[in-house]
């Protein structure tokens, strides 16, 4: 049983279009996250989840939308998509109010904006 | 601004000799690091960690070191098998109050290869 799924695995589109990206888990966990890996490698967080409420927004453009419609998935939908947006989404999840932060991961989605 | 820093992009081991991962930070507000390891078209496994309140971790063979003071951690991994051959993060968090839930900070990744 995959603990963190992502769909789709690869995603190409065209500049200006709408696509979104699924995320489910089911470790059981109440919160989830997005992250981003650019072309340079840098993995960074975008959004954070708990419990369906927007924890964490790290200054992402508002084309950028996450949707939790419960505990277990976390949507992100982006609109007009830009090159710039080229990279690998990856959605993670993991238990709040532990000092351990570990964050268990997804395979990843890669965006191609042509 | 990194606050998480990978200064070897790569590093090259033979097998059964020890490799040794290097991971520096900025914020002193990092309290608990992870170690992370990554194969091709999948996503960060979790590997190690260590509070701050510790200065060794051990699992198997991986140990994961932290010197406070100098803001420096290395992850040694002995002895290195080709299968360890992959990207390794090293990753913080800062508590904040109340105890809600942590971001973690990332480094750019140590592409590590073992060599039969």
């Amino acid at each position: 049983d995959t603990a963190v799924s992502q769909t789709p695995k690869y995603l190409v589109t065209q500049m200006g279009n709408d696509k979104s990206i699924k995320c489910e888990q089911n470790l059981g966990h109440d919160t989830m996250y997005w992250y981003k890996q650019d072309s340079k490698k840098f993995l960074k967080i975008m959004f954070s989840y708990n419990n369906k409420e927007l924890i964490i927004n790290e200054t992402v453009p508002n084309r950028f939308s996450p949707k939790s419609p419960d505990k277990a998935h976390l949507n992100l939908h982006i609109n007009s998509l830009e090159l710039g947006d080229s990279a690998v989404y990856f959605c993670a999840s993991s238990l709040a109010y532990q000092a351990k932060n570990i964050q268990y991961f997804g395979a990843g989605t890669r965006l191609s904006v042509l | 601004d990194q606050q998480v820093k990978q200064n070897s992009p790569s590093l090259s081991v033979q097998e059964g000799r020890i490799s040794i991962l290097n991971c520096d930070y900025t914020n002193s507000m990092f309290d608990y690091f992870l170690w992370y390891k990554k194969y091709p078209a999948e996503g960060p496994t979790f590997l190690i960690s260590i509070s701050s309140i510790k200065d060794k971790n051990e699992d198997g063979r991986f140990t994961v070191f932290l010197n406070k003071s100098a803001k420096h951690l290395s992850l040694h991994i002995v002895p290195s098998q080709p299968g360890d051959s992959a990207v390794y993060f090293c990753a913080a968090s800062a508590s904040k109050s109340g105890g809600s839930n942590y971001k973690l900070t990332f480094g750019k990744g140590t592409l590590l290869t073992v060599n039969p």
